[in-house]
């Protein structure tokens, strides 16, 4: 079946550092990868998503790159501010699958 | 105005109460799910429904019941509260036939069983 695995965190990392949350796959065909994002006591929000091989999901400065080739979606940005302190969830649906299977979440702590 | 709205946003009960918490989306899509999040955040798929019908009924305890009255609505109904029912409960919709489209999800029903 389909699975996601994401690095363990949590990630704390000072103001203006960069950021890497690294996520891999495992799944039959070529599913639609997806980063979600929960801030504290929020919902989940959809951050970015890139459905096909070397596609470029990008949003508020955060970027992840569909590599087939080492089935991976990993999730970066240049400088991080302590406004992106959040649980990160890395997801994909399959080509024939309704649903979301999720990573176990990278929880992200910046500070000043 | 709130794509997948949730109520109740917090639900306090005690064990071996039933409970439930409605959901609703106005986006036209005609699927509808339940996952539950636990304390450790991990995420999981309960049901879904497309177009009213019953699609993904993972291992859940059949003390719970969703029920979709229309494409626009799922509920679920909890019988027999049990402490490890505990969790935020999230409802999201999507249109089945286009994979490629994200889950929208709601904000979340806080459950908290003593």
């Amino acid at each position: 079946g389909n699975s996601v695995t994401q690095m363990e965190g949590p990630v704390t990392l000072s103001e203006e550092a960069f950021l890497t949350i690294n996520c891999t796959y495992t799944a039959t065909g070529y599913p639609s990868l997806f980063w979600y994002v929960q801030y504290p006591g929020e919902g989940l929000q959809l951050l970015l998503k890139a459905t096909k091989a070397d596609d470029k999901g990008s949003n508020k400065g955060f970027e992840a790159t569909y590599r087939k080739e080492t089935t991976s979606f990993h999730l970066e940005k240049g400088s991080v501010q302590v406004s992106d302190s959040a649980v990160y969830f890395c997801a994909l649906r399959g080509r024939t699958a309704s649903k979301l299977t999720f990573g176990t979440g990278t929880r992200l702590q910046v500070t000043l | 105005d709130t794509a997948v709205s949730q109520t109740p946003k917090y639900l306090v009960t005690q064990m071996g109460n039933d409970k439930s918490i409605k959901c609703e989306q106005n986006l036209g899509h005609d699927t509808m799910y339940w996952y539950k999040q636990d304390s450790k955040k991990f995420l999981k798929i309960m049901f879904s429904y497309n177009n009213k019908e019953l699609i993904i009924n993972e291992t859940v305890p059949n003390r719970f019941s969703p029920k979709s009255p229309d494409k626009a609505h799922l509920n679920l109904h909890i019988n027999s509260l049990e402490l490890g029912d505990s969790a935020v409960y999230f409802c999201a919709s999507s249109p089945i036939t286009n994979t490629h489209s994200p889950l929208h999800f709601g904000n979340g029903t806080r459950l908290t069983v003593t």
